[in-house]
């Protein structure tokens, strides 16, 4: 079955240093990524879709990646504050096979350091 | 423009009785789905409606869930009767018909009912 996995540790890092974090997929090949941000006490909010043709989005300080050879992506947040803490999700997307079900990765949390 | 809505947000049940979540999802969404996330665990889809009708019911766990979207409007999820393995955050989302959304399925979720059962 899909499996996609986040690094479950969290991330802490200083703030205006670049955050990276990944996320691996095994058993499917998605034609797109998507990528949100969750604050404790409220639900997902989308942050970025990447298609696999694209190999890399950028949104202001936000980075995406797509290897569909490692089958991995890589999220990169630019000069980062505090008030990027919160924990990233990416989903495989599979609009591209009529379904919408987005399948979620754990998160990982991020804190940026004053 | 008001997002997706849900009712409760909290909601603490025993086991065996009954409970009901309401979504409100964003005007002119004919897409709504249900997530949910038990403790520890990763966010999982439960199910997908377009309008009234259910497209997808695949992650629906068993027979003691029922959603209905009546009108193709709000929707509701029923858990009866309740267990303990029911606990966790449920999170209703809705999104654009796909000739609306340039072919995105950006979705847009709502906070969550976070549902105990004891």
């Amino acid at each position: 079955s899909q499996k996609i996995e986040q690094n479950s540790e969290a991330l802490n890092i200083q703030e205006g240093k670049t955050a990276t974090l990944t996320c691996n997929y095994t058993n499917y090949s998605p034609a797109y990524l998507q990528w949100y941000r969750q604050d404790p006490g409220r639900g997902p909010v989308f942050l970025l879709l990447i298609r696999e043709n694209e190999k890399e989005k950028r949104k202001e300080r936000l980075k995406v990646t797509f290897d569909t050879t490692l089958k991995q992506s890589l999220f990169h947040i630019t000069a980062s504050q505090p008030a990027d803490s919160a924990t990233y999700l990416c989903a495989l997307d599979p609009i591209d096979t009529g379904r919408r079900a987005l399948t979620f990765g754990s998160g990982t949390r991020l804190q940026v350091q004053p | 423009e008001a997002g997706v809505t849900q009712f409760p947000s909290h909601s603490v049940i025993e086991k065996g009785q009954t409970v009901t979540l309401r979504c409100d999802p964003i005007s002119g969404h004919d897409n709504l789905y249900w997530y949910r996330r038990v403790m520890g665990k990763e966010i999982k889809f439960l199910l997908h409606f377009v309008k009234e009708s259910k497209q997808d019911e695949s992650g629906m766990p068993n027979n003691r869930f029922l959603a209905e979207r009546t009108g193709g409007t709000y929707s509701t999820l029923k858990v009866q009767p309740a267990e303990l393995e029911d606990s966790g955050v449920y999170f209703c989302a809705s999104s654009l018909p796909t000739g609306l959304a340039g072919g995105y399925n950006e979705q847009f979720f709502g906070p969550g009912t976070r549902l105990t059962v004891l």
